[in-house]
């Protein structure tokens, strides 16, 4: 079946360092992919997302290219900041799906 | 647009007891989706509603189910408590088409005592 694959967090960072957080896939067919981010005592939100292979979804700052050769959606962002202390969720919806299926998350702590 | 809202935020029961949580989606979506998280197991689908009808079902006892209203609202009600039923519920909403996206209300957290 279709699965999603995150690294073991916590990941633990300094404001202003470099923010990588490894997502690998398996489903059939041609998935669309997702991250969203939980920030503490809240829901999820869709940060961004990537429907066709080589696509780039952005927003704030963060980054992740759908690569199919890889199967890998990682996630990065250039400067973390305090605010960006989250868990993180890789997400993909296999095509013929209505439901997502969702990596265990990736908690972020940066400090100061 | 409001986005999708989840009452009550938290919930405080004792085994055996019954609860019913409650999700109203964003305008306009049709589908609305509910999860289980615990530190556990991560985020776990339940099910999923469409036009009252349920879609899709998640791998739950039958303790869990739910409902859809015609204004698609969606309540989910669990029989009989256990303690590893505490857990934060979340409810999503989207349009219903395969390729939309979910998007995910506040969540109700939910303890069993």
């Amino acid at each position: 079946g279709d699965s999603v694959t995150q690294m073991e967090g916590p990941v633990t960072l300094s404001e202003e360092a470099f923010l990588t957080i490894n997502c690998t896939y398996t489903a059939t067919g041609y998935p669309s992919l997702f991250w969203y981010v939980q920030y503490p005592g809240e829901g999820l939100q869709l940060l961004l997302k990537a429907t066709k292979a080589d696509d780039k979804g952005s927003n704030k700052g963060f980054e992740a290219t759908y690569r199919k050769e890889t199967t890998s959606f990682h996630l990065e962002k250039g400067s973390v900041q305090v605010s960006d202390s989250a868990v993180y969720f890789c997400a993909l919806k296999a095509g013929g799906s209505y439901i997502p299926t969702f990596g265990r998350g990736t908690s972020l702590i940066v400090h100061p | 647009k409001a986005g999708v809202t989840q009452t009550p935020r938290y919930l405080i029961k004792t085994r055996g007891q019954q609860v019913t949580l409650s999700c109203s989606p964003i305008s306009g979506h049709r589908s609305v989706s509910w999860y289980q998280q615990t530190p556990g197991q991560g985020l776990q689908f339940l099910f999923e509603y469409f036009s009252e009808t349920q879609r899709n079902k998640g791998n739950f006892p039958g303790r869990f189910s739910g409902r859809q209203f015609s204004n698609s609202r969606s309540e989910m009600n669990v029989s009989t408590l256990e303690l590893g039923d505490s857990a934060l519920y979340l409810c999503a909403s989207s349009l219903g088409r395969m390729e939309d996206t979910q998007y995910f209300g506040p969540g109700t957290r939910l303890t069993v005592l």
